[in-house]
């Protein structure tokens, strides 16, 4: 079936104004993460759903940024009251969700890149 | 802590020639160790993976790395370039156990001229 998408693709903002971003993860997968890519720079992980255990929180880097998730379905990253320093590429992935979680084979979506002015 | 380190910031190959992008790690406990690669404006796609067994894991498009324990390194191979091979790889590390998140070392770029 289809990848990972996410949109918008591109999402230019003002400084202080809130976004959102959306994932749809592939069908089946269970669970969904966000990454985020700096201009040449790796991926800083976010956050993590696995199915309906509490969300792994810890690579929010502060209290502006959330996360949902409907289910196992969409996922929606918000940033709140944004900063120049949030502009990047705001990349989700989903797995089947296997046990251990470490064996999972994540797959990526396209990303939606954000630019804070 | 978990961490990846990926020393080359480029790598520069002649098409035909084999090449290797180096990643060594550090973890606490065992490894569970990715190859992605990202074309330009793009997401990443995965390209192999080393989670127990045969140190030599084969992947996509003709990839292979090695996992050496001792030396806590997981480089990629290819025996023969491709200029199409050129983009961003990036190598990444989950400690055994459930956690989720991945860390990804700061990416290689392979450049494979004609």
């Amino acid at each position: 079936g289809a990848g990972v998408s996410q949109s918008p693709s591109n999402k230019v903002t003002e400084k202080g104004k809130d976004v959102e971003l959306r994932c749809d993860p592939i069908s089946g997968h269970t669970a969904l993460y966000w990454y985020r890519q700096r201009l040449g720079q790796g991926l800083e992980f976010l956050i993590y759903f696995q199915g309906n255990s509490a969300p792994d929180k810890s690579g929010l880097p502060s209290d502006r940024f959330s996360a949902e998730r409907t289910g196992e379905s969409v996922s929606t990253l918000t940033i709140q009251r944004t900063q120049q320093e949030d502009s990047a590429v705001y990349l989700c992935a989903s797995s089947f969700g296997f046990r251990p979680a470490g064996t999972d084979t994540q797959y990526f979506g396209p990303g939606t890149r954000l630019t804070v002015l | 802590a978990q961490s990846v380190a990926q020393p080359e910031d480029q790598v520069n190959v002649a098409e035909g020639n084999p090449l290797t992008v180096k990643c060594t790690y550090s973890v606490s406990g065992n490894p569970y160790l990715f190859w992605y690669v990202q074309y330009p404006n793009r997401g990443l796609q995965f390209l192999l993976k080393y989670i127990t067994g045969d140190n030599l894991v084969k992947g996509s498009y003709g990839f292979e790395a090695e996992f050496n324990k001792s030396q806590t390194s997981f480089h990629l191979k290819k025996p023969s370039a491709l200029v199409s091979d050129s983009a961003l790889y990036f190598c990444a590390v989950r400690e055994g156990g459930n956690t989720g998140k991945l860390i990804f070392g700061q990416g290689t770029t392979l450049q494979v001229k004609p």
